[in-house]
């Protein structure tokens, strides 16, 4: 069966600092991979996705993920935050051609000035 | 990518009333999904929408509460029925194209 672990349900940086938010997965299929982002008050968009071609995905507003089949993670990075990245990232799992999403229980990443 | 809207995009409501919200896709799409998303929670999928045929429930979800309607392939409604405080929730819909999902921007409903 699915899931999905966030390993932390907040994560504090300073401005300008990196960010690490943490997601592990498990999975019985080859899985795609998703993170989404939820601003305050905000619909969800999608930052960035793993469908089994490159390991390391680039996504929008400087943000990347590394899938890690040994560790069954994906991690999201940035190197530099910004007061903008405030807000909520889920880590979700899809198997195969299965509709389903599975979502993690979300990180809400605080950006001190 | 789909764009989506939602409306309402949110209210207030009185316990035993119900809600209807409403879903439109700027294009045709096979499969709508609803979900919800408790305060301070992840998200929980509902029922998906198929045009065509009657939609199916996620476990924990029953068409009396919860009836949903796919009209056509860029419309769906969802209806919260006979509410309590407990469905204090953000709606949302969204969308499958291949390998994805877009979402719409919700529905904020507080129940009094």
């Amino acid at each position: 069966a699915q899931s999905v672990t966030q390993l932390d349900s907040h994560v504090s940086v300073s401005e300008g600092t990196p960010v690490l938010l943490r997601c592990n997965y498990s999975s019985s299929y080859s899985p795609s991979l998703f993170w989404y982002v939820q601003h305050p008050n905000k619909g969800l968009q999608l930052l960035l996705k793993y469908t089994s071609a490159a390991t390391l995905v680039k996504g929008i507003n400087g943000f990347e993920a590394e899938f890690k089949k040994s560790e069954t993670s994906f991690h999201l990075t940035k190197p530099s935050a910004h007061m903008s990245d405030a807000a909520e990232y889920f880590c979700v799992v899809k198997e195969g051609s299965n509709y389903q999403l599975i979502w993690g229980a979300g990180t809400k990443l605080i950006i001190k000035p | 990518s789909a764009v989506i809207s939602q409306k309402p995009s949110r209210d207030i409501c009185q316990r035993g009333t119900s809600l209807t919200i409403q879903c439109q896709v700027d294009s045709q799409v096979t499969m709508m999904f609803w979900y919800r998303q408790q305060p301070g929670q992840s998200l929980t999928l509902i029922a998906t929408a198929n045009q065509g045929s009657e939609a199916t429930y996620e476990s924990g979800f029953v068409i009396d509460k919860f009836p949903i309607s796919r009209p056509n392939l860029t419309f769906s409604t969802l209806t919260v029925s006979n509410m309590s405080p407990e469905d204090s929730s953000i709606y949302l819909c969204s969308v499958g194209e291949y390998n994805e999902q877009f979402f719409g921007p919700g529905t904020r409903l507080t129940v009094l």
